[in-house]
């Protein structure tokens, strides 16, 4: 078990530029979760995945943001045209179906919209 | 709609003490889980302890336990015996049987005095 890790860690960036946002789940997690937090705050569901398919994304979300998780794996998080409001931690989670949903989390990205 | 709340943006408690912070929820499922967890200032989420809608009996993990009372739609965590290692941000959680995904809380912050 080697833990949810997420790259980059730290991720500084111009006003409309795009970033993509990498998560790597533990290898037996079949969900995956995308979760937002400014600071003082609470984590804000953004989306997540079962295996590959995108079961649910938050209806705050922007079009601005995607995610996918082509083979059921990784997940990579892109937000185009970023906004200084989008800077915020970035938090990703997986999970087993049938365990309570209990939720592993990574590092998270910390994303900084200049 | 807050579907979580979490009266208390800050708490105190005396080393060794005692300590309950407050959760209440709002769902119309019968089935669905709670969940807390804890955000030292290093940013780690991690998992503390899970309550099942239908648990007839409070969980418990060592020093933490979830006063569940299911009329009143409250999950409140007490930390008995608190350390100054407990110094943290804690946030209460839920997921829904029908959406599935996990929902946090605003949080409370949590400081232990020696």
């Amino acid at each position: 078990d080697t833990g949810v890790s997420q790259d980059p860690r730290h991720k500084i960036t111009k006003r409309g530029q795009n970033v993509t946002f990498r998560c790597d789940p533990i290898s037996e997690h079949n969900r995956l979760y995308w979760y937002r937090q400014t600071l003082g705050q609470g984590p804000e569901f953004l989306t997540y995945f079962q295996n590959e398919a995108q079961l649910e994304k938050s209806r705050l979300l922007s079009d601005r943001f995607s995610a996918e998780r082509p083979k059921g794996s990784f997940s990579t998080l892109e937000i185009q045209r970023t906004e200084q409001g989008d800077s915020a931690m970035y938090l990703c989670a997986s999970s087993l179906t049938g365990n309570n949903e209990k939720l592993f989390f990574g590092s998270g990205t910390q994303l900084s919209v200049l | 709609a807050q579907k979580i709340t979490q009266t208390q943006p800050g708490m105190f408690v005396q080393e060794k003490e005692a300590v309950t912070l407050d959760c209440t929820y709002d769902t119309s499922d019968q089935s669905y889980g709670l969940f807390w967890y804890k955000q030292p200032s290093s940013g780690e989420m991690i998992f503390l302890i899970y309550q099942g809608s239908y648990d007839e009996q409070n969980a418990t993990e060592g020093r933490y336990s979830l006063n569940f009372q299911k009329a009143r739609k409250s999950a409140n965590l007490v930390i008995s015996a608190s350390q100054l290692g407990d110094s943290a941000m804690y946030f209460c959680a839920m997921s829904e049987t029908s959406y599935d995904k996990v929902i946090f809380g605003p949080g409370t912050s949590l400081s232990v005095i020696p």
